[in-house]
């Protein structure tokens, strides 16, 4: 059964890059599809963006110009970058495992990482 | 965008109750309308995929409806276990939307 583990640092500044790793356990990173989501505090879920495992990205349109998610095959891991964060980047934020094609949902979820941006 | 509109924004029932919750799509998509149930402090977990396939392990008290733009997700027999928030997930077109949210309470 695939498990995903997300981490990184829990407290970032403002201004300065979110860094976080989504370990990929009891599967392959291939053929699949990999999405990072996040909610903010008390908030609804916000679809950031997802990889597929040849490197093909697809962006949230409202962070496309900050964000960066890439693939490690050999290391069986997925990375978000966010850059010049702001309070407003505060939440948990998770990785998900998509099927074959973009259409599919997601169908297993890390437990997620909770990310505070302060100074 | 498709915007997702979910309503009710949350609803209180009972054991054994009959629950509708219906998303509503800004535009005509195909049927690729997933839900998720999430409790609290917990990650989402998939519970209907492309508007009316069960996900493997979900009991089939859950059962997802609907097309073009108006999609359902009920749950008959509510069980305690069920409470949470429900959110609806289009994977149609760039970018992914959720719909706000369900919350179901006792």
């Amino acid at each position: 059964q695939v498990q995903l583990q997300e981490s990184g640092p829990g407290l970032v500044k403002p201004s300065e890059t979110l860094s976080l790793t989504c370990i990929v356990s009891g599967g392959s990173i291939s053929p699949y599809y990999w999405s990072w989501i996040r909610q903010p505090p008390g908030k609804g879920l916000e679809w950031i963006g997802f990889i597929y495992y040849n490197g093909d990205t697809l962006y949230s349109p409202s962070l496309r110009s900050r964000v960066a998610i890439s693939v490690d095959t050999s290391k069986n891991q997925v990375s978000l970058k966010l850059n010049s964060v702001s309070a407003a980047d505060t939440a948990v934020y998770y990785c998900a495992k998509g099927g074959r094609y973009s259409h599919d949902a997601m169908d297993v979820w890390g437990q997620g990482t909770t990310v505070t941006v302060s100074s | 965008d498709i915007q997702l509109t979910q309503s009710p924004s949350s609803l209180s029932a009972s054991v054994g109750d009959r629950v509708t919750i219906t998303c509503r799509a800004s535009q005509t998509m195909s049927n690729y309308l997933n839900w998720y149930q999430q409790k609290p402090g917990k990650a989402p977990t998939l519970l209907i995929y492309a508007a009316s396939s069960l996900q493997s392990g979900v009991p089939s008290r859950f059962s997802g409806s609907g097309s073009g733009t108006d999609f359902t997700l009920t749950i008959n027999s509510l069980q305690p276990e069920d409470f949470g928030t429900y959110y609806c997930h289009q994977s149609d077109k760039a970018p992914r939307t959720f719909g706000q949210g369900t919350k179901v309470e006792f």
